[in-house]
């Protein structure tokens, strides 16, 4: 099967730097996805690794290990705004799987 | 603009009865994807689809079918609808064959009474 760990949820305060972890655990993975879904709306894409390293768009950045199963996603500059929850997902064997999602909760 | 739509947006129904929700995409994407979204378990994966009559069950498949008969729509029907398969809805499609930058509709909130 195919699973994906990440915090529930993670409270940081405007202006701040936060980094939400996830591990997972697929057959035929070959990369990492992240998405933001604000309350009532539908997920929208960030970020995809689909090799070991560091991407930067703008303010987020993420990040993967192959060899440690293992990739984050670090918001800098925080904005009330960015309270969301936040999904990573794995393309595995062809068939995408989502996270539970990790909560964000920006503080003034 | 390209665009990912779905109908209805919030649909009530009964125990029972056949409820199909619909997915409409100009992206032209070949892939095509529905997910249940519920409080604690995230997206899950209902069924997807490739192509022109191709579809392919997901997680949480049971009690659901879909039929691919255009490159445009997906739609999800359930066939007797239990109170289990209460949740938000979305529908997304893709120009790459896993979770590399889906697009996602807007959600449909179906509750069955």
């Amino acid at each position: 099967g195919q699973s994906l760990e990440q915090p529930s949820e993670v409270t940081a305060v405007e202006g701040a730097i936060v980094q939400i972890n996830c591990t997972y655990q697929t057959s035929g993975f070959y990369g990492l996805s992240w998405y933001q879904q604000h309350d009532g709306g539908a997920p929208t894409f960030l970020s995809y690794n689909a090799l070991d390293g560091l991407e930067e768009t703008g303010r987020f950045s993420s990040f993967l290990s192959r060899s440690d199963s293992y990739g984050y996603l670090l918001l800098q500059e925080l904005q009330m705004k960015d309270s969301a929850s936040y999904f990573c997902a794995a393309g595995g064997s062809y068939i995408p799987t989502f996270g539970r999602g990790t909560s964000l909760i920006v503080h003034p | 603009d390209a665009e990912i739509t779905q109908s209805p947006r919030h649909k009530i129904t009964e125990t029972g009865r056949q409820v199909t929700l619909a997915c409409h995409q100009t992206w032209n994407h070949n892939n095509m994807f529905w997910y249940r979204q519920d409080l604690g378990h995230g997206l899950r994966l209902i069924h997807y689809s490739y192509g022109v009559h191709d579809t392919n069950k997901g997680e949480v498949s049971d009690g659901y079918s879909v039929s691919r008969s255009n490159t445009e729509d997906l739609p999800l029907t359930l066939e007797s609808a239990a109170s289990s398969q209460t949740s938000v809805y979305f529908c997304a499609s893709s120009e790459a064959r896993a979770a590399d930058t889906q697009y996602f509709g807007p959600g449909t909130r179906l509750t069955v009474l």
